[in-house]
């Protein structure tokens, strides 16, 4: 079974603080997906990393995917009140594409 | 554009009960999956259906069920519901499965509570 491990769960900073949000596993992915999630709605793409050692960066926030695609990172650097919500990394497991393993996501609460 | 829609947005049931929930995919989307999320964790992975096929299925009991109609909406059938089952259901859509950098577009989820 491939997992997706995310860290930290819960994590609650004060606004301008940078923080990093880590999606490990112990297999290979072809594709990694972050995406954040608001209370009753559906998650929201943020970004599709597919190449290993791949950087994007979205304004404030900062993808990393890991050399061997087995792991990913999301850093965001003077964080907001508005960056409120939880992240969640989701891969795309081998050749099997459509189908996401979801890490367990992160709970972040910026406050002002 | 409309992006994707699924009814009822809430839903209470009883234990043994039988519940239909329905997702309409973004126009010109051919796929569309199921996934379950309970609360505090993240979303796990029931069906997928491309042109009205099965493609996958994850790992949930035979009470669970699905189908993808002409227009590609598709429908998601839970039997003999359990206190478990209560979780909020997301259904996404893609263009295709066959690519693998395909992005998954995510509808607001349906409520289910099973009491």
């Amino acid at each position: 079974t491939q997992l997706l491990e995310q860290s930290p769960q819960f994590l609650s900073i004060q606004e301008g603080e940078n923080l990093t949000v880590y999606c490990n596993s112990s297999s290979v992915f072809s594709s990694l997906q972050w995406y954040r999630q608001e209370p009753g709605e559906g998650p929201v793409l943020l970004v599709t990393v597919v190449t290993g050692g791949e950087v994007k960066k979205l304004k404030r926030l900062t993808f990393q995917f890991g050399d061997a695609r087995k792991d990913s990172s999301l850093h965001i650097t003077a964080a907001q009140p508005g960056d409120t919500g939880l992240y969640l990394c989701a891969g795309v497991p081998g050749n099997q594409g459509g189908k996401l393993i979801f890490g367990q996501g992160t709970e972040l609460s910026v406050k002002p | 554009d409309a992006g994707v829609t699924q009814s009822p947005t809430h839903l209470i049931k009883t234990r043994g009960q039988q519940v239909t929930l329905r997702c309409s995919p973004i126009s010109g989307h051919k796929s569309v999956s199921w996934y379950q999320q309970v609360l505090g964790q993240g979303p796990q992975f029931i069906f997928q259906y491309y042109e009205k096929e099965e493609r996958g299925r994850g790992n949930f009991p035979d009470r669970f069920s699905a189908r993808q109609f002409p227009n590609y909406s598709s429908e998601l059938n839970v039997n003999a519901l359990l206190l478990g089952d209560s979780a909020l259901y997301l259904c996404a859509s893609s263009l295709s499965p066959l690519a693998l950098q395909e992005t998954q577009y995510f509808g607001p989820g349906t409520r289910l509570l099973v009491l």
